[in-house]
């Protein structure tokens, strides 16, 4: 079975400008959520996504949107970038059932804005 | 709102030994996970170990065990027999159940090896 996979794994954007960063999931999951971690800091949930609905969502603005596809893939987008939108953005999928499903984690994408 | 606590930024320890890093956390749930992740420079997070709140017996995975004491909202990793590869970033982490909740990470270990 494939593993999370995120792209790109780096950019770098300017203040105001739009990015779209995609996951696409673990074979067999059907949640998706993602976090965004700031240097030095642990990662902070941003939402979540089940079979393509959202599910659930962290204190972040609504320029930080998302989709999930029928394939289970997902985006995030961000608009209107700020300074401190620079961070390491997670993405991890999971099988939900009755109790923990196990997140899986991406190796991120690495978000710069100048 | 459910909190994480490491109080640790960064810890050391001789390849071989036994190292304990420490979480604490605040929750007014009784049901929850608690779980400790490996960030390491590959960026990946990858579970180390987890623990079920209603579980009394700690949680060990080979090298790693926890000591977890519920009342006290502590939940501490113990690495044993300390290996080169074990350097990472290490974070504590709580989730309510049911499993569809968000992971609440602490700010995170930085663990240095010692040859």
């Amino acid at each position: 079975e494939t593993g999370v996979t995120q792209s790109p794994t780096h950019l770098i954007k300017t203040r105001g400008q739009q990015v779209t960063l995609r996951c696409s999931s673990q074979s067999g999951h059907n949640t998706v959520s993602w976090y965004q971690q700031a240097l030095g800091q642990g990662p902070q949930f941003i939402f979540q996504y089940y079979r393509e609905e959202e599910n659930g969502r962290g204190n972040f603005p609504p320029r930080f949107s998302g989709l999930q596809f029928p394939n289970y893939s997902s985006e995030l987008n961000v608009n209107a970038l700020e300074l401190d939108d620079s961070a390491l953005y997670l993405c991890a999928s999971s099988f939900l059932v009755a109790g923990a499903g196990e997140l899986f984690f991406g190796e991120g994408s690495r978000l710069t804005v100048l | 709102a459910q909190t994480v606590t490491q109080s640790q930024p960064e810890m050391s320890v001789q390849e071989a030994e036994t190292v304990t890093l420490s979480c604490t956390y605040d929750t007014s749930e009784s049901d929850y996970y608690l779980f400790w992740y490996k960030q390491p420079p590959s960026r990946q997070m990858i579970l180390v170990i987890r623990q079920e709140a209603y579980k009394q017996q700690n949680a060990t995975e080979n090298r790693f065990s926890v000591n977890f004491q519920k009342a006290a909202k502590s939940f501490s990793l113990k690495i044993s027999d300390s290996q080169l590869g074990d350097a990472a970033m290490y974070f504590c982490a709580y989730r309510k159940r049911p499993g569809n909740t968000p992971l609440v990470f602490g700010k995170g270990t930085r663990l240095s090896v010692i040859a």
